[in-house]
């Protein structure tokens, strides 16, 4: 069952631009990842944000986690074109043993 | 380097014929998992195993089977493939637990006609 919800679906901007992607979630988690996927490759954890956290930063990148609103969104900053991918949102239940992925943000940067 | 390797990257069979789909990790992780990839529905998990011989179903675990008898090792069998199986799968392994950073193999892309 998907209980990450991207936002949105697919996003397009210039080189240089930031962008800014969401994810809502239906249960109690004990984390939150992000991963990014090349067309047709495996996925990349780009950072993980627990129940307990707030804001993380890694690089160019900013995640925040409110769970009272079970949403998190994940800043990329100054983009570039080799950014264009799609990013995924996954959340960590102990309960289900197994991380649950979303449907994706696709995202295209323009040079 | 640390890395998650499955065989073959590609494969095209056809309905029926048993085949298998390896799926090897060089980090001694003790979780594994494999996912399924369609388009609009994200990734889906089809079994799991958190050490060895210790497997559990997923999500959508019909029409397959895993077993785990090495820590590196963890195939993905589909003993009488069908059309609906075509996808793109994943295998995935993790060092701490079910719920933490995983790491994923570069995916195979298989086509049952």
């Amino acid at each position: 069952s998907q209980q990450g919800e991207e936002d949105p679906q697919a996003l397009s901007i210039q080189e240089g631009e930031n962008a800014t992607m969401n994810c809502s979630y239906k249960t109690s988690i004990n984390n939150l990842q992000w991963y990014r996927q090349n067309s047709g490759r495996g996925l990349v954890h780009l950072i993980l944000i627990r129940s307990n956290e707030r804001e993380k930063h890694s690089g160019r990148l900013r995640v925040t986690l409110d769970t009272s609103k079970k949403s998190s969104s994940l800043l990329i900053t100054a983009s570039r074109a080799a950014d264009t991918a799609s990013y995924f949102c996954a959340t960590g239940d102990t309960g289900r043993r197994a991380l649950t992925f979303g449907s994706g943000t696709r995202l295209q940067v323009q040079p | 380097e640390a890395q998650v390797t499955q065989n073959p990257r590609y494969l095209i069979t056809v309905t029926g014929k048993k085949l298998t789909v390896t799926c090897s990790q060089n980090m001694n992780h003790e979780y594994m998992s494999w996912y399924r990839q369609d388009p609009g529905l994200g990734l889906r998990q089809i079994y799991y195993s958190m050490n060895v011989e210790v497997t559990d179903k997923g999500d959508v675990p019909e029409g397959y089977k895993v077993s785990r008898k090495e820590k590196r090792n963890f195939p993905l069998i589909l003993e009488s493939p069908s059309p609906n199986q075509t996808s793109l799968y994943f295998c995935a392994s993790s060092s701490w637990d079910s719920t933490g950073e995983q790491y994923f193999g570069p995916g195979t892309r298989l086509t049952v006609t």
